[in-house]
């Protein structure tokens, strides 16, 4: 079954301690990307990937690290989390042009 | 830059009335235009998409979105709403070229359908 992977779904930490959401897609796509989302703001991009090595900041990329080891793989690091970023994470993949991008059912990020 | 402008943060229709979901996108070329559904508490779901083939194009539930460059605009509609349809709709952009991968929203419209 073509599917994204997100993990974990539901995480709760404390200001500065480091943590890491994964993303992993069957699919070999060659582009993902991060998302969060916050009420009235939609769907805003962290960082994108267009394959293996290659990443690209988005519109809100201050506090996050993303990294592209593997093309199925697509972590999102966050060094020193903060309260601003709690959030809804939605990580997706997609080929490239017109296809649909697929998502994960996301990670609800509280920072205390 | 591509972006995308989503009128109407909510929008509140009766049961059986028409639905229209409106979204305009800012783009050098023509792009790929795509609607998202959220329903609460879970993730995205594609209901439909425009690839510069057919300007009218049909999705899923019964939706349906025109492209029409000379506004570009890329409004979804539905006929008759069912109280089903109460969810978050998303309209996203990407372009040909090198940013062909790169999915920008506008910020979402919620869907109510009284009954």
């Amino acid at each position: 079954e073509a599917q994204v992977t997100q993990n974990p779904r539901y995480l709760i930490t404390v200001t500065g301690k480091k943590l890491t959401v994964t993303c992993s897609q069957n699919m070999n796509h060659e582009y993902m990307s991060w998302y969060r989302q916050d009420p009235g703001l939609g769907l805003r991009q962290i960082y994108y990937s267009m394959n293996v090595e290659v990443t690209d900041k988005g519109d809100v990329p201050e506090g996050y690290k993303v990294s592209r080891k593997e093309k199925r793989n697509f972590p999102l690091i966050l060094e020193s989390p903060s309260p601003n970023q709690t959030s809804l994470y939605f990580c997706a993949s997609k080929q490239g042009g017109g296809t649909e991008a697929f998502f994960g059912q996301g990670t609800r990020l509280t920072v205390v | 830059a591509q972006s995308v402008t989503q009128l109407g943060s909510h929008v509140s229709v009766s049961e059986g009335a028409l639905v229209l979901l409106r979204c305009n996108y800012s783009s050098s070329v023509p792009p790929y235009l795509f609607w998202y559904v959220q329903y609460p508490n879970q993730g995205l779901q594609l209901l439909l998409k425009y690839t510069s083939a057919a300007t009218l194009v049909k999705g899923i539930n019964g939706f349906e979105a025109e492209f029409k460059k000379s506004e570009t605009s890329f409004h979804l509609t539905k006929p008759s709403a069912h109280m089903s349809d109460a969810a978050e709709y998303f309209c996203a952009v990407s372009g040909p070229g090198g940013s062909q991968g790169n999915l920008i929203f506008g910020k979402g419209t919620k869907l109510s359908v009284k009954p």
